[in-house]
């Protein structure tokens, strides 16, 4: 059970918008601690997707967009590609844990 | 470009020790910057920080994974180490290897990654 909550399935249509959560706590998300996401396509290695909870690093498409509130964190995809169907995955930090953790997953299926 | 891939037995026996190598090519790892690091991933389930090493040899991990985890560089070869003993079925995974990108940071991230490697561990 990872102290970062992800819900385990997402789905949109090409080109529709979808967002998916990544919920925390105080003593990670709401201690301050940035929110990285990565994507993981079947049978790869994860590739970084967002960093520092809102930066896209250099080659990923601006279709992608994270934001951070108080004890949550969001990626929001919009112009859904079938390309974009993967895994995603959110991290951060626990104080509590004193280690770097990750959410269970999201499973983003393209209609 | 940086590359990174991972190398070692894909089959370890239950209570022996797990050792894998990651090779670093397309760049030093001598960066002031940055760590090398692991994480793992069990068939079909998530992902799980092992731990990070910097070229000066100083580590940080996982807690939960401390006491049985030796990580190693050898900038000679642009290599670093995971060593993992008394493996157990649950520590059978995919193992990636991957530039810990801020590694002093708490909240750094891991870009890029190895393929990875699975090492399944057998009774």
């Amino acid at each position: 059970q990872s102290v970062l909550t992800q819900p385990p399935s997402v789905s949109g249509a090409p080109g529709q918008r979808v967002t998916m959560s990544c919920t925390g706590s105080s003593s990670n998300i709401g201690a301050g601690y940035d929110v990285v996401w990565y994507q993981q396509l079947p049978g790869t290695a994860p590739k970084l997707l967002m960093y520092s909870s809102t930066n896209r690093p250099s080659g990923v498409p601006d279709r992608f967009s994270g934001s951070k509130s108080a004890t949550s964190a969001s990626l929001a995809i919009t112009g859904l590609q079938a390309e974009d169907e993967a895994d995603y995955y959110c991290q951060s930090y626990d104080t509590d844990i004193g280690s770097r953790v990750f959410g269970g997953g999201t499973k983003l299926t393209v209609l | 470009h940086l590359q990174l891939q991972e190398s070692g037995p894909g089959l370890v026996k239950s209570s022996e020790t797990l050792s894998l190598t990651c090779t670093v090519s397309g760049g030093s790892m001598t960066s002031s910057t940055y760590y090398w690091g692991w994480v793992r991933q069990p068939p079909g389930k998530g992902l799980e920080w092992i731990g990070s090493v910097h070229y000066s040899g100083s580590t940080y991990c996982n807690p939960s994974l401390k006491s049985r985890v030796t990580i190693s560089v050898d900038t000679s070869k642009n290599q670093f180490s995971l060593k993992l003993s008394s493996v157990t079925a649950a520590d059978t995974a995919v193992y990636y290897c991957a530039r810990d990108e801020m590694g002093i940071a708490a909240d750094s991230w891991f870009d890029p990654w190895g393929q990875g490697t699975l090492v399944s561990v057998s009774s």
